[in-house]
């Protein structure tokens, strides 16, 4: 699980797994962003998850979000080589508006 | 579609130096950021602006400056560079009124070296 100040963690899966990431945040939110940073790039919104919908799709990607728990997860189904990137999850501030407070990372190498 | 250009791609300045980064961004957002990414970690916040001339501090102030020109473009300036602060800095903005509109589109970074 990802967050702040912690190191980047890092899967390597091969093409054609699924794959699951998770995120555990430490403040009250509403909303993940989730995030995809290619190499020498900045990052990428790929998918925003509200509360009230507990899951979302988009393509081959599904994210989750618990309020309860305060954790959110994003899965990547048959990853395929150019889903390698890094992942971010990202919470939205309740006190500042569109402030958002990112984990430290999830590095996916995807083998052919 | 918009952009957001970050100048230079490299900074390579000397521990003690005064340095500028620059970012432009023609999506006529209101809200821009400037982060920092140190190797292996995530995004940290350093300053960011909800409109021309307004600055507010991130959690990594400390050792920066910024400056909101005009709509449109947003400074960094590291005061004093040190060997520690070596990153990349990355710059995004946002419409930033919250949900959807909190989208951050980001700039492809400067990679500062300090030696």
């Amino acid at each position: 699980s990802q967050w702040g100040e912690e190191n980047l963690q890092a899967l390597s899966i091969q093409e054609g797994e699924d794959v699951t990431m998770n995120c555990s945040y430490k403040t009250y939110t509403t909303v993940v962003h989730w995030y995809r940073q290619d190499s020498g790039r900045g990052p990428a919104l790929i998918i925003l998850i509200r509360s009230n919908e507990r899951e979302k799709r988009s393509g081959r990607l599904r994210a989750t979000l618990d309020t309860s728990s305060q954790s959110s997860s994003l899965s990547i189904t048959a990853a395929q080589c150019e889903d390698t990137a890094v992942y971010f999850c990202a919470t939205e501030g309740t006190q500042v508006v569109g402030q958002l407070t990112f984990g430290s990372g999830t590095r996916l190498q995807v083998y052919a | 579609g918009g952009i957001i250009t970050q100048t230079p791609k490299f900074l390579i300045g000397q521990e003690g130096q005064k340095l500028t980064l620059k970012c432009q961004q023609n999506f006529n957002h209101d809200t821009m950021y400037w982060y920092r990414q140190d190797s292996g970690k995530g995004l940290r916040l350093i300053y960011y602006s909800i409109t021309e001339n307004d600055l507010q501090k991130g959690d990594l102030s400390e050792g920066y400056d910024a400056s909101r020109e005009k709509k449109s473009s947003f400074s960094l300036t590291v005061t004093s560079a040190q060997k520690n602060e070596m990153a990349v800095f990355l710059c995004a903005s946002s419409m930033g009124t919250g949900g959807a509109y909190a989208e951050q589109f980001f700039g492809p970074g400067t990679r500062l070296t300090v030696l």
